[in-house]
């Protein structure tokens, strides 16, 4: 089955405890992205990566970092998460030629204390 | 700035009717327009798109229309049904980047 997967999909953790959020596609993409949901806000998109080792600031970058070493996985790194980073993120994939249409994994809500 | 914004946060329809939802946007520059689904507990799932050179595009009960002048399309739904409540995105590109901007969503609830 394609699919995003990311894990966890909860958790909870305090300030300043470095954690990473995996991401997953098993459909070949080239391109895939992060975002954040809060409420008033929508999706913000904090990076994205058009393909293995070529990442790229979105609209919230500040206070996470990403790498691309593989096609398939783009993990999501708070190396000293805060409590303004308490959201839900969802982490996204797509074609390179079809960006606009992209398949979204099903969400990892954190909460940091 | 925002520059995609869904003025309705929340929408109720009976089952049967017409469901509109709405988007402006501010950039001109946005060339691609797409809604997406998101159910609770779940990612946001494409829906429909239209390019900026057309003015409708229509799937099934989903039809988006564009109106370019004033900065705005819209979603209708016909008939809606229970099983299309959720929180709608709109969201846009276009210009050089390679980025989708997504509105602040609209919670429809379609009530049998």
């Amino acid at each position: 089955e394609a699919q995003v997967t990311q894990n966890p999909r909860y958790l909870i953790t305090v300030t300043g405890k470095k954690l990473t959020v995996t991401c997953s596609q098993n459909m070949n993409h080239e391109y895939m992205s992060w975002y954040r949901q809060d409420p008033g806000l929508g999706l913000r998109q904090i990076y994205y990566s058009m393909n293995v080792e070529v990442t790229d600031k979105g609209d919230v970058p500040e206070g996470y970092k990403v790498s691309r070493k593989e096609k398939r996985n783009f993990p999501l790194i708070l190396e000293s998460p805060s409590p303004n980073q308490t959201s839900l993120y969802f982490c996204a994939s797509s074609l390179a030629e079809s960006v606009n249409e992209q398949f979204f994994g099903p969400g990892t809500r954190l909460t940091v204390l | 700035d925002q520059q995609v914004k869904q003025n309705s946060p929340s929408l109720s329809v009976q089952e049967g009717r017409i469901s509109i939802l709405n988007c402006d946007y501010t950039n001109s520059m946005f060339d691609y327009f797409l809604w997406y689904k998101k159910y609770p507990a779940e990612g946001p799932t494409f829906l429909i798109s239209i390019s900026s050179i057309k003015d409708k595009n229509e799937d099934g009960r989903f039809t988006v229309f564009l109106n370019k002048s004033a900065k705005h399309l819209s979603l209708h739904i016909v008939p809606s049904q229970p099983g299309d409540s959720a929180v709608y995105f709109c969201a846009a590109s276009g210009g050089a980047t390679n980025k989708l901007i997504f509105g602040t969503g609209t919670l429809l609830a379609v009530q049998p």
